[in-house]
C-alpha cells in the first residue's frame, strides 16, 4: 500500500525556518514526481512545489526564493525547507505524488499544520 | 489566489442529482489541460475522485462523474447520499507553470 506520512510542522514565529518531512513507504520517491500543497485554515488549496523525478524543481511565487523542495533517496523521503516564514504561511502542508504530466495528485498524506505567530 | 471558480456551495436530497461548476480561462482549461477533482472531507486530506477530464479512479461509486468543456468543467453527483457531504475542488494547469485548484464546493446533504 502507498503511504506518504508528514512531519515537522508546529509553531514557528514569523522570519524563522522549519523543516517538513513527508516519508513514504510502498513506492519510491525519486522515481515519481513528489509536490507539496497547502491549506490555509479555512481556505482552498494551494500548489507549492514540484519536484521531477530528474530533480527539476519548480514554485508557486508566493514561495520562490523562500522555500526549498528536496529529497532523499536513500529515506525515501521529500522535504520542504521553509525560510522567511511569514503569518500567510500558516497552513496544513500536505505532500502527494503527482501522476501523469502535467497531471493530478494521488495519493496525499494526512498532512502536518504549521503555524508562523509571535 | 485560486484561478478557477467555483460555486461556494450546492445542496440536495438523498438520491438527487447535484453538478459543480468549474470555470477557466484561456491558459488552463480552455488550453487543453486535463481537469481533476477532489473530495475532502472534514478534517481529512483530499482524496482523487476523478482524473483526466472523466476517469474515475479504482474505489471510487460510478454516481460520480466528470466532464469538460472549452473552458469549464463539472462533477455530478447522482443518487446523492448522506456520506458525500463534504468539500470539493477541481484542479487543472496553468500555461504560467503552475497547477492550479478551484476555490471549492462544500456539499450538503439535506
Amino acid at each position: 500500500e502507498v503511504q506518504l506520512v508528514e512531519s515537522g510542522g508546529g509553531l514557528v514565529q514569523p522570519g524563522g525556518s522549519l523543516r517538513l518531512s513527508c516519508a513514504a513507504s510502498g513506492f519510491t520517491v525519486s522515481s515519481n514526481y513528489m509536490s507539496w500543497v497547502r491549506q490555509a485554515p479555512g481556505k482552498g488549496l494551494e500548489w507549492v512545489s514540484v519536484i521531477y523525478s530528474g530533480g527539476s524543481t519548480y514554485y508557486a511565487d508566493s514561495v520562490k526564493g523562500r522555500f526549498t523542495i528536496s529529497r532523499h533517496n536513500s529515506k525515501n523521503t521529500l522535504y520542504l525547507q521553509m525560510n522567511s516564514l511569514r503569518a500567510e504561511d500558516t497552513a496544513v502542508y500536505y505532500c502527494a505524488s503527482l501522476r501523469g504530466y502535467p497531471g493530478w495528485f494521488d495519493p496525499w498524506g494526512q498532512g502536518t499544520l504549521v503555524t508562523v505567530s509571535s | 489566489q485560486s484561478v478557477l471558480t467555483q460555486p461556494p456551495s450546492v445542496s440536495g436530497a438523498p438520491g438527487q442529482r447535484v453538478t459543480i461548476s468549474c470555470t477557466g480561462s484561456s491558459s488552463n482549461i480552455g488550453a487543453g489541460y486535463d481537469v481533476h477533482w477532489y473530495q475532502q472531507l472534514p478534517g481529512t486530506a483530499p482524496k482523487l475522485l476523478i482524473y483526466g477530464n472523466s476517469n474515475r479512479p479504482s474505489g471510487v461509486p460510478d454516481r460520480f462523474s466528470g466532464s469538460k468543456s472549452g473552458t469549464s468543467a463539472s462533477l455530478a453527483i447522482t443518487g446523492l447520499q448522506a456520506e458525500d457531504e463534504a468539500d470539493y475542488y477541481c484542479q487543472s494547469y496553468d500555461s504560467s507553470l503552475s497547477w492550479v485548484f478551484g476555490t471549492g464546493t462544500k456539499v450538503t446533504v439535506l
